[in-house]
């Protein structure tokens, strides 16, 4: 049972718009959200995160809200770059310190 | 440089052998983890090991193992009984603490010939 859902598996955006990338969880017991982006054939690099006493986090072009009574994260790009094209995972994390991932979202920026 | 590394990056095998992929830290990480990525369906969690000589199954366990007999090396091995190992493979590795994400590293492919 997927805790963690990324219900779409594909985004395209034109460069300089704002690409969002959702994310939906199941888990009440997360309290740390993540989110990776993944070019083909390399692992995932870390990108940015929130702790779950926040509800918005930001670092340059990127911006993650959580919003926990709705058990849903966001993520937006702003503005979106061609370096933007990847894969994105979403992932929540328990107690425990592992990482439960969603399936991805395959973000495509058109110039 | 600190970092991840995973060898080889790409591993052929023939069905009904045993075959270990291999994955090095030197970031002094304790929590070592294997993901499994397959089209579709995200990373899932094979293994992972939180401090050295012990560790525990992930979501999909079934059909390999691992050893962590040093805080630096945490090797993965497909077995035979694994029915669809063709897949990608990632290592990862995080500090202790919940506020700390996984490092990973560069994913070794293997595929079933």
């Amino acid at each position: 049972d997927q805790q963690v859902k990324q219900n779409s598996p594909s985004l395209s955006v034109q460069e300089g718009r704002i690409s969002i990338l959702n994310c939906d969880y199941t888990n009440s017991m997360f309290d740390y959200f993540l989110w990776y982006k993944k070019y083909p054939a390399e692992g995932p690099t870390f990108l940015i995160s929130i702790s779950s006493i926040k509800d918005k986090n930001e670092d340059g072009r990127f911006t993650v809200f959580l919003n926990k009574s709705a058990k849903h994260l966001s993520l937006h790009i702003v503005p979106s770059q061609p370096g933007d094209s990847a894969v994105y995972f979403c992932a929540a994390r328990e107690y425990d310190y592992k990482l439960s991932f969603g399936a991805g979202t395959t973000v495509t920026v058109r110039a | 440089d600190g970092g991840i590394t995973q060898s080889p990056k790409y591993l052929f095998r023939k069905e009904g052998q045993n075959v270990t992929l291999s994955c090095e830290q030197n970031l002094n990480h304790d929590a070592m983890y294997w993901y499994r990525q397959d089209p579709g369906q995200g990373l899932r969690l094979i293994y992972y090991s939180q401090i050295v000589n012990d560790f525990q199954k992930g979501d999909i366990a079934e059909g390999y193992s691992v050893s962590r007999e040093k805080k630096e090396s945490f090797p993965l091995t497909v077995t035979s009984a694994q029915k669809n190992p063709t897949a990608f493979y990632l290592c990862a590795s995080s500090r202790q603490g919940r506020d700390y994400g996984y490092t990973f590293g560069s994913g070794t492919r293997l595929t079933v010939v």
